[in-house]
């Protein structure tokens, strides 16, 4: 069965620095590839999508991914990390089915210290 | 531009009784979902639908019936609610098998 590992329950990072939150899947295929974003309180905000070709994608909010084929892993990152950037962040996996099927990484909370 | 409303925001229901909580979208989107979200879970999909009229299960049906009378709506029931159905649902739609996902706020759905 497809499934969607987020190692880290909890990361704290001091604000300016640097971000990593890790994603590793497992499917037999190239699938699609999301990270959501979600705020207390609130429903979840796409922040960037692979689909196919380049491998490095941009997302919002100064995010970025990159797509390891060799790994199965979709890492997302950010150089700066700004006090508002404390959330929850979601992967979610999404199948070649013929329509649109998530399924999604248990999340990492981020907290970001002064 | 709405996008996907969900309704109500909150609900508190006694064991046993029975609600609907409705998922509208402007977007006029073929594809329609339901999640729960539980801590430390993630989501997990409910239901399901590829277009009006059409429903199909998801990873956790059981408990839970849908709807999809008109192409904007889809509605996801409880008939008989259980403590273990308190949780925070939401209500996710696409366009096409390659595009993302968009989401509701969410419905809070307590059960005592």
């Amino acid at each position: 069965a497809q499934s969607v590992t987020q190692p880290d329950i909890h990361i704290t990072v001091s604000e300016g620095a640097s971000l990593e939150l890790r994603c590793n899947y497992s499917y037999g295929a190239t699938p699609y590839l999301f990270w959501y974003v979600q705020s207390p309180g609130q429903g979840l905000q796409l922040l960037l999508k692979y689909f196919s070709g380049d491998t490095l994608v941009q997302g919002i909010k100064g995010f970025e991914a990159e797509f390891k084929r060799s790994q199965s892993s979709f890492n997302l990152r950010k150089p700066s990390v700004h006090w508002s950037d404390a959330a929850e962040y979601f992967c979610a996996v999404g199948m070649n089915t013929g329509f649109q099927k998530l399924v999604f990484g248990t999340g990492t909370r981020l907290l970001v210290s002064p | 531009n709405a996008g996907v409303t969900q309704t109500p925001k909150f609900r508190v229901l006694k064991t046993g009784q029975s609600m609907t909580l409705l998922c509208a979208q402007d977007m006029n989107h073929e594809y329609m979902y339901w999640y729960r979200q539980d801590p430390g879970m993630g989501l997990r999909l409910i239901h399901y639908s590829v277009g009006e009229g059409t429903t199909a299960k998801g990873e956790v049906p059981d408990g839970y019936n849908v709807s999809r009378l008109k192409k904007q709506n889809f509605l996801l029931g409880l008939e008989s609610a259980a403590p273990s159905q308190t949780s925070v649902y939401f209500c996710a739609s696409t366009r096409l098998e390659a595009q993302p996902q968009h989401f509701g706020d969410g419905t809070r759905l307590s059960i005592l």
